[in-house]
């Protein structure tokens, strides 16, 4: 059970180039996630799904695009990689919604954008 | 819109001392509230969750507090050891189970 992995661990852009960054559950959640960390901002909700199919915005959604084409992955896109999208974004995944909603983390993915 | 802030930013004790790291919200209709700890350049861990419907709950050392109607919970660390050195960061869940977090206390223990 390796819970929820990211692929790649970290990535160097240029300025307008294009990338695809994959998460996968085996947890069998409904629910998924994708978060960027910068210093001093905390955690902000990039986009997230609550079902396959299904995505919707969070609270900084500008600049990416996600896919949920099957329950267990969910991808996260820069179609034009710009240097303010230089984060440590996380995934994550959780089984339902309500007051027991913990949500597991992966490991993050380093990205550089130059 | 939901603001959750985490005081102080940067905390330093010495081993085995007992602390406290607090949490406020500004919107207390949330599902519950979690503690994350990170360690430098890795993910989150989960530490505990407290549903909106306690007001407390204790794995190991640690035991956290949550008062929804004032928008405060309070992580307790009993007898600090130097592998608590970690950010930890809490986050309080709302609608579609979307997390809105702080941004952490970074926690030194020192020997």
């Amino acid at each position: 059970n390796a819970g929820v992995t990211q692929t790649p661990k970290f990535r160097v852009l240029k300025t307008g180039q294009s990338m695809t960054l994959l998460c996968a559950q085996d947890m069998n959640h409904e629910y998924m996630y994708w978060y960027r960390q910068d210093p001093g901002m905390g955690l902000r909700l990039i986009h997230y799904s609550v079902g396959e199919g299904t995505t919707a915005k969070g609270e900084v959604p500008d600049g990416y695009n996600v896919s949920r084409l099957k329950k267990q992955n969910f991808l996260l896109g820069l179609e034009s990689a710009a240097p303010s999208q230089t984060s440590v974004y996380f995934c994550a995944s959780s089984y339902e919604v309500g007051s027991y909603n913990e949500q597991f983390f992966g490991p993050g993915t380093r990205l550089t954008v130059l | 819109k939901q603001e959750v802030t985490q005081i102080p930013a940067a905390l330093s004790v010495p081993e085995g001392e007992n602390l406290v790291l607090n949490c406020s919200f500004t919107d207390s209709a949330i599902y519950n509230l979690q503690w994350f700890r990170q360690d430098p350049g890795k993910g989150l861990t989960s530490l505990l969750l407290i549903q909106s419907s306690q007001r407390e709950q204790t794995s190991g050392r640690l035991n956290a507090s949550l008062d929804k109607s004032s928008g405060r919970s309070t992580l307790y660390i009993a007898a600090s050891q130097p592998g608590d050195s970690a950010t930890y960061l809490c986050a309080v869940t709302g609608t579609a189970s979307k997390l809105t977090f702080g941004t952490g206390t970074r926690l030194q223990v020192t020997l």
